[in-house]
């Protein structure tokens, strides 16, 4: 299994500013993801943070908006760029030990954009 | 393409009543898994099994089973004699490794209230 510590787990922050969400590991993954759930819905990908290169984002996601990094297998940070008050949701970073594996979950960043 | 449905959007039961959450589930892939997660009010998403395509031998855990049917794609799970910590938001989620490398497709999630 794996441990995922993500911080901050919640922020309000002002429209036009950006905020970098961080996720710790506990132990070497091969994957790390990061989801986006808006309240009472699902969890919708964003991005899959790729160890040493750029993300490969979803549909509807862009690098711009939702810069991401991973200088290791235990490390990923998430930035919410020049925020609006759409952006206010909960975001989840995810690891999984391998392709097809449990995905393991962080808290979760509560953001409220106002 | 993958899709997991749960169509039961909100379930209210009673402390120790028995409940099944429904989850249906489409893909091209024969190879395949799926999973079951807890998301409690405090927020953090709780594994709670993964099963893969090749496997249809129902599981039980405790008070929690599931019931997977290939020929039906279901993947359901019961829960007996529920407790209020079971409140939650349950999610049903597929992987696929030809379909999308690995990364899972959630369903809409359940909402589970037990009330006392």
């Amino acid at each position: 299994s794996a441990v995922i510590s993500q911080k901050p787990s919640r922020d309000i922050c002002q429209r036009g500013t950006s905020l970098t969400i961080q996720c710790q590991v506990d132990s070497q993954v091969t994957m790390m993801f990061w989801y986006r759930q808006q309240p009472g819905q699902s969890l919708t990908l964003i991005a899959t943070a790729n160890q040493g290169s750029e993300a490969t984002y979803e549909s509807g996601f862009v690098i711009d908006k939702f810069p991401i990094s991973r200088p290791n297998l235990t490390f990923s940070t998430l930035t919410v760029s020049n925020m609006s008050p759409e952006d206010s949701s909960i975001y989840l970073c995810s690891a999984q030990i391998g392709m097809n594996t449990e995905a393991f979950f962080g808290q979760g960043t509560r953001l409220t954009v106002v | 393409a993958q899709k997991v449905t749960q169509a039961q959007t909100e379930i209210s039961v009673v402390e120790k009543e028995d409940v099944t959450l429904d989850c249906v589930y489409e893909t091209r892939d024969t190879t395949y898994y799926l999973f079951w997660y807890k998301q409690p009010p405090s927020g953090e998403l709780v594994f709670l099994i993964r099963r893969n395509s090749f496997d249809e031998q129902n599981e039980i855990s405790g008070r929690y089973s599931w019931n997977f049917q290939k020929s039906t794609s279901s993947f359901n799970f019961t829960i007996t004699a529920s407790q209020v910590v079971d409140s939650a938001v349950y999610f049903c989620a597929l992987s696929a490794p030809n379909t999308n490398a690995g990364k899972s497709t959630f369903g809409d999630g359940t909402t589970l209230t037990v009330k006392p």
